[in-house]
């Protein structure tokens, strides 16, 4: 029953630090997707991946970037964070077609940077 | 583009009141239209959808129903409970595939 998992859950960083978030699926989906949420402006993608070995940026993806080496892993990463990047972040997945399109998201990673 | 307009939160019901979030689109084609539920802490969960015209999506007592003429996919519920709170997201899929696109959400706060 683990779905779609993040860690970590919550990090603390100082401005310039690099991180690392992962996000893993178990359900052999093909689309893998990075959203942030920030108060008063829902969900904003940053990345998203159709497949293993592919990645597309999406609507913010200054200052992220992101691997998809094995089908069920999705990276996101800071090189230099900032505070702007102070948010919650979200992974989800679903599977290819026409079908309901329904995501599959992950609880969440808080990240503040200070 | 596509974009998607809810109403702003919070929205502060008493139990067992009647609810409606509005959520009103813009898309070319034929767009499927979704509500997601995020609840404290968690993640967001697909609550229902509606891929055609006049469909009506329902689960947990909540229902929306696809206007195509009013471009409009507002979610409701007859008698609302505490367990409800939570953020509701309106979103849609148009031509692109791969992409939804999603309202600001709305916060739901029931008192008892």
């Amino acid at each position: 029953n683990a779905g779609v998992t993040q860690t970590p859950k919550f990090r603390v960083l100082k401005t310039g630090q690099s991180m690392t978030l992962l996000c893993a699926q178990d359900m052999n989906h093909e689309y893998m997707y990075w959203y942030r949420q920030d108060p008063g402006m829902g969900l904003r993608l940053i990345h998203y991946s159709v497949g293993e070995g592919t990645t597309a940026k999406g609507e913010v993806p200054d200052g992220y970037n992101v691997s998809r080496l094995k089908k069920q892993n999705f990276l996101l990463g800071l090189e230099s964070a900032a505070p702007s990047q102070t948010s919650v972040y979200f992974c989800a997945s679903r599977k290819t077609g026409t079908g309901t399109g329904e995501l599959f998201f992950g609880e969440g990673s808080r990240l503040t940077v200070l | 583009g596509n974009s998607v307009t809810q109403m702003e939160g919070p929205v502060t019901l008493s139990e067992e009141a009647f609810l409606t979030i509005n959520c009103t689109y813009t898309a070319t084609g034929y767009p499927s239209l979704f509500w997601y539920v995020q609840y404290p802490g968690e993640g967001l969960q697909l609550l229902l959808k509606a891929t055609k015209a006049d469909d009506k999506g329902s689960n947990k007592g909540f229902e929306a129903t696809y206007r195509k003429e009013t471009t409009s996919f507002h979610l409701e519920k007859g008698s609302v409970q505490v367990s409800d709170s939570a953020v509701y997201f309106c979103a849609l899929r148009g031509d692109s595939n791969y992409q939804l696109i999603w309202g600001a959400g709305t916060k739901l706060i029931i008192k008892p």
